[in-house]
């Protein structure tokens, strides 16, 4: 069954700790991304990756690294430099490509709480 | 800069009523419009999407209206059911590159039964 998996669900850190969210698809995508959602602002783009061993920056990515050494995985680590790091961060992927299939997919989510 | 403007914020309809949601847009080389459906705790869904050469599509009580010259676009949802009430995206992507989707800042749903 394909689809796209984010672990864990709820995430508690203390201040000062980096903590890293999983993102795992099986859906052969080449491109994947991570979004932040805060109330009222929607979702905003923190990193993504068009290809294997590449990825770019979003319009949020101060305090976050990522990394892309497999085609179905796009870890993101929240650092102690993200000011604010409570938020719903949402991965996605999609097929990749402008002629081919547009959707993108998305995970079922990470909450993280900073405690 | 948000390049893709959505509103209302929250939208309160009756149960078989019309909800009625627009997003405006600013760069006109985007070329696909897709509208992401979102419940509490869970990820965004793609519910419909258009591409700028057509006017209107539907699927199901579902509908898009998109406005080029405007460059506006709107969902309709008819005969709204209280299984409507939820987040609704929409996102415009320049399909060219395909690497972001510029997304609205969302409308929250209640259908009231």
């Amino acid at each position: 069954d394909g689809g796209i998996t984010q672990s864990p669900k709820y995430l508690f850190r203390k201040e000062g700790q980096n903590v890293t969210l999983s993102c795992e698809q099986n859906l052969n995508h080449d491109a994947m991304y991570w979004y932040r959602q805060d109330p009222g602002q929607g979702l905003r783009l923190i990193y993504y990756s068009q290809i294997v061993n590449d990825f770019q920056k979003g319009d949020i990515a101060e305090g976050y690294s990522v990394s892309r050494e497999k085609k179905e995985s796009f870890p993101l680590t929240v650092t102690s430099a993200q000011k604010n790091p409570t938020a719903f961060y949402l991965c996605a992927s999609r097929l990749g490509g402008w002629d081919g299939n547009t959707e993108a997919f998305f995970g079922q989510g990470t909450r993280l709480t900073v405690v | 800069q948000q390049q893709v403007k959505q509103s209302p914020q929250s939208l309160i309809v009756q149960k078989g009523g019309i909800s009625i949601i627009n997003c405006a847009y600013e760069n006109t080389a985007f070329d696909y419009f897709p509208w992401y459906q979102q419940f509490p705790g869970k990820g965004p869904a793609l519910l419909i999407a258009i591409r700028p050469d057509v006017s209107e599509k539907k699927e199901g009580r579902f509908t898009i209206s998109f406005n080029k010259s405007a460059k506006q676009f709107s969902l309709h949802i008819m005969d709204s059911q209280p299984g409507d009430s939820a987040t609704y995206f929409c996102a415009a992507v320049y399909l060219l590159t395909g690497n972001q989707f510029y997304f609205g800042t969302g409308t929250s749903l209640t259908v009231i039964p």
